[in-house]
């Protein structure tokens, strides 16, 4: 089973600052099945990022994702208040889904 | 506009049975698989259970084989988890979630408490 490291555990910024959050394969994944996600309290996780650096539908342009083999990075530039929640990398394989133990972007 | 609704969650005491649905609607439900991920309370996601579109293929994270069952209803445009033996640790809310390798759309989950 790959396991995801995600570091930091918690990020603490200001509106306008850039948030680069790391996400650490145990082994090589393909960089087809690395996605990221976004959840804030109460609510269900909302996809971002797939293929590690492709946007979802309507996901703004200050979101991207990078990196392939074991490391990945989530970027968020000029953080918006709306910004701040805590976001989890994915990666699929062996018919399975695996998640890191997420990053909480909070504010400064 | 894709729609995934859960019903189903409540306490249930240690042992006992439980069993969850989600209502598809918005996309041809049978051309994609289907997923359970479930997350305790604090904690962070954990994929649980998925599905192919046909149902011929069902994969089980480790801690839940043998216990739940994970089913669909193509006809009904509806998903399933069977849920026995229920453990505190299986306390969570559960997110039925549309994808293959990675979750496109999510519902907004449906909580389940296991406690005496």
């Amino acid at each position: 089973e790959i396991v995801l490291t995600q570091s930091p555990g918690t990020l603490s910024l200001s509106p306008g600052e850039r948030a680069t959050l790391s996400c650490r394969a145990s082994q090589s994944v393909s960089s087809s099945y690395l996605a990221w996600y976004q959840q804030k309290p109460g609510q269900a996780p909302r996809l971002l990022i797939y293929g590690a650096s492709n946007r979802a539908t309507g996901i703004p342009d200050r979101f991207s994702g990078s990196g392939s083999g074991t490391d990945f990075t989530l970027t968020i530039n000029r953080l918006e208040p709306e910004d701040f929640a805590v976001y989890y990398c994915q990666q699929y394989g062996s018919s399975a889904w695996t998640f890191g133990q997420g990053t909480k972007v909070e504010i400064k | 506009e894709v729609q995934l609704v859960e019903s189903g969650g409540g306490l249930v005491q240690p042992g006992g049975s439980l069993r969850l649905s989600c209502a598809a609607s918005g996309f041809t439900f049978s051309s994609y698989w289907m997923s359970w991920v479930r997350q305790a309370p604090g904690k962070g996601l954990e994929w649980v259970a998925n599905i192919k579109e046909d149902g011929s293929e069902k994969y089980y994270v480790d801690s839940v084989k043998g216990r739940f069952t994970i089913s669909r209803d193509n006809a009904k445009n509806s998903l399933f988890l069977e849920m026995n033996s229920l453990r505190a640790e299986d306390t969570a809310v559960y997110y039925c979630a549309r994808g293959y390798k990675y979750a496109y759309y999510w519902g907004q989950g449906t909580r389940v408490t296991v406690s005496s």
